[in-house]
């Protein structure tokens, strides 16, 4: 079946615009998670949401970040007044919530969004 | 929160010996921890996992075990092959926390010479 799909796969933006990402998770996974990879970095969390529940934006890391989810599927998250530190790929991630606790999370390819 | 440490950085090995990478986390409520590989231009892919109830697992050449009281994990790669050749990450998820969201270690170059 179809995995996570990312759109644009690369962003050039001039600094001070606005971008947009675009994820579309797995069909029927509830859950969905958005991570910055920079440049030889792991993974950083920044934002996570699940059905219809409030999202966790505790990994945000300034309020130029924000995402929504519309109708519990495709997520965007946005980034306004880029600056040349938010040059990083944007993964999106998504899961099946179980009772149990840790839950595989199914990764995108990515954004590379580059801000000159 | 939760911290996890990932060593060595880079790791190159001979094709057909084995290659070992650690991982420790800080939270002792972690009780999930996943292996992740991640190819150039690509997202990452999961290729392991383990939880806290257990201590070892196996899926053909790639084993990883996990050590709760000293709370540090490892992913062992056998008879490794060119194709192995990628970077590694492995990542801790507490419950609790709300969002499972996973916390990653900066990754493990693995080259692997033919």
């Amino acid at each position: 079946g179809a995995g996570v799909s990312q759109s644009p796969s690369n962003k050039v933006t001039e600094k001070g615009k606005d971008v947009e990402l675009r994820c579309d998770p797995i069909s029927g996974h509830t859950a969905l998670y958005w991570y910055r990879q920079s440049l030889g970095q792991g993974l950083e969390f920044l934002i996570y949401f699940q059905g219809n529940s409030a999202p966790d934006k505790s990994g945000l890391p300034s309020d130029r970040f924000s995402a929504e989810r519309t109708g519990g599927s495709v997520s965007t998250l946005t980034i306004q007044r880029t600056q040349q530190e938010d040059s990083a790929v944007y993964l999106c991630a998504s899961s099946l919530v179980t009772p149990l606790d840790g839950n595989e999370q199914f990764f995108g390819p990515g954004t590379r969004l580059t801000v000159l | 929160g939760e911290n996890v440490e990932q060593h060595p950085s880079t790791l190159s090995v001979q094709e057909g010996d084995s290659a070992v990478i650690k991982c420790t986390y800080s939270d002792s409520a972690s009780n999930y921890f996943p292996w992740y590989k991640q190819e150039l231009g690509k997202g990452p892919q999961l290729i392991i996992d383990i939880r806290s109830n257990v201590g070892e697992k196996k899926d053909q050449r790639i084993a990883v075990t996990l050590n709760k009281t000293a709370k540090h994990f490892s992913l062992h790669i056998t008879e490794t092959q060119p194709e192995d050749s990628a970077v590694y990450f492995c990542a801790a998820s507490t419950p609790g926390a709300g969002s499972y969201q996973l916390t990653f270690g900066k990754g493990t170059k693995l080259s692997v010479i033919p």
